[in-house]
């Protein structure tokens, strides 16, 4: 079976421009959820949809950042304008049964703003 | 924000020999404790949810307590081996907090 599918791997782009993060679930998975890792914070939430709603986007750095899930098989993470700040490991993560499941990473999206 | 807390940061352990590792986190309003484990230049792995005080969960050399009244869980690894080289990451779902916070982990190195 396929896992969390993420995409672009990798991303290099530069100050200003918007970058568009990508995550397929695995099927049947009700609860997706977007995290960065940074040497700082370490594993940090940014927000966790459940049945395609955001339940939680208080971990949302900022209004550069935005997060939608139009159905059950797809979100994005967007960042406009995108900021050196903002590099990082992005990783979406999917849940069978919501916060007191397992979740399953991706393999997250190496972003690099210069 | 929740607070959670690992120790120790890292430690490097002999092939062969047993380590733990602790949690600690708010006992008040406790939902859920989840342990992960990662690997460098990899994704966290699930090993355990745990949600029930006293539960002990196990897989393989690795398993894991919980103690939802004080407020911390104990992963034991049996006879490390290399592979096991990897840092652990705790999640306590609760607090207030109905959300996955991940603490900043024990970092293992097993040393052939």
């Amino acid at each position: 079976d396929a896992g969390v599918i993420q995409s672009p791997r990798h991303e290099v782009t530069e100050m200003g421009q918007e970058v568009t993060l990508r995550c397929k679930p695995i099927s049947g998975h009700n609860s997706l959820f977007w995290y960065r890792q940074t040497m700082m914070r370490g594993l940090e939430l940014l927000i966790y949809f459940n049945n395609n709603v955001p339940i939680d986007d208080s971990g949302m750095p900022e209004d550069r950042f935005s997060a939608k899930m139009p159905n059950a098989s797809f979100s994005t993470l967007k960042i406009q304008p995108s900021e050196p700040r903002d590099s990082a490991v992005y990783f979406c993560a999917s849940s069978l049964m919501g916060i007191a499941g397992e979740l399953f990473f991706g393999e997250g999206s190496r972003l690099t703003v210069l | 924000i929740l607070n959670v807390e690992q120790s120790p940061q890292s430690l490097h352990v002999q092939e062969g020999d047993s380590t733990n590792f602790t949690c600690s986190f708010p006992s008040s309003n406790f939902y859920a404790l989840h342990w992960y484990r990662w690997e460098t230049a990899k994704s966290p792995e699930a090993l355990f949810v745990m949600t029930l005080n006293g539960d002990e969960k196990k897989k393989g050399r690795i398993s894991a307590t919980l103690n939802t009244k004080e407020g911390y869980s104990y992963l034991y690894i049996k006879g490390s081996q290399p592979e096991d080289s990897a840092t652990y990451l705790c999640a306590p779902v609760g607090g207030g907090y109905q959300k996955v916070t991940f603490g900043t982990g024990t970092k293992l190195q097993v040393i052939p």
